[in-house]
């Protein structure tokens, strides 16, 4: 596609609920990232993927939170038993180069806003 | 560890004149640098990076960054603000050999007619 797509734009869940955000990269792209970002703050670093291999998940705060990219293109961030302090909008970007090489910049999404009542 | 620190919550110019949104950031190696900026409710979009080579990048919208390894600063400059400029300013860095990069608390720009 021309650009970094997310679905969802807008999620409410209650605390508690099992929530699923999709991100489809620029086709092609090799690099794949989710950032978690908290209103008025700058984005958290949560996963990379390389292709379809997971190669950092460090920044994931709980093992409630799990991502996935089967075919090294689209991924789906999965949060488990959601709780309020996961309210945020959760941005996906992409790179073309693997490992961002040569300091290639992110093409991010629009970001998914979650919301946890 | 790397960090960026983007001291000013919020900077007011007024349109026509220069402004400048300041960066500093640290890591252990040789970093690549980035601008981000984020208009409300959308993703956040490049402007402009530092990889190595001339200390003055070039951008888009006629935005230019300065790198200061002495003072492990990228500042990010336009000699005369838009209206139109008016959004999230994001400083990022990325320590060479890792692919983590990480982001300020980023900066509102406030352009004044």
């Amino acid at each position: 596609g021309a650009g970094v797509s997310q679905s969802p734009r807008y999620k409410v869940a209650k605390r508690g609920q099992d929530v699923a955000l999709r991100c489809d990269p620029i086709s092609g792209h090799v690099s794949l990232f989710w950032y978690q970002q908290a209103l008025g703050q700058g984005p958290e670093f949560l996963t990379y993927f390389q292709n379809e291999a997971q190669l950092d998940k460090s920044g994931l705060p709980s093992d409630r939170f799990f991502a996935e990219r089967p075919e090294g293109s689209v991924s789906t961030l999965k949060i488990q038993r959601t709780q309020q302090e996961d309210s945020a909008v959760y941005l996906c970007a992409s790179s073309l180069l693997p490992g961002l090489a040569r300091g290639g910049e992110l093409f991010f999404g629009e970001g998914s806003r979650l919301t946890v009542l | 560890a790397q960090s960026v620190a983007q001291p000013e919550d919020q900077v007011n110019v007024a349109e026509g004149n220069p402004l400048t949104v300041k960066c500093t950031y640290s890591v252990s190696g040789n970093p690549y640098l980035f601008w981000y900026v984020q208009y409300p409710n959308r993703g956040l979009q490049f402007l402009l990076k530092y990889i190595t080579g001339d200390n003055l990048v070039k951008g888009s919208y006629g935005f230019e960054a300065e790198f200061n390894k002495s003072q492990t600063s990228f500042h990010l400059k336009k000699p005369s603000a838009l209206v139109s400029d008016s959004a999230l300013y994001f400083c990022a860095v990325r320590d060479r050999g890792y692919q983590k990069v990480t982001f300020g608390t980023g900066t509102k720009l406030q352009v004044i007619p």
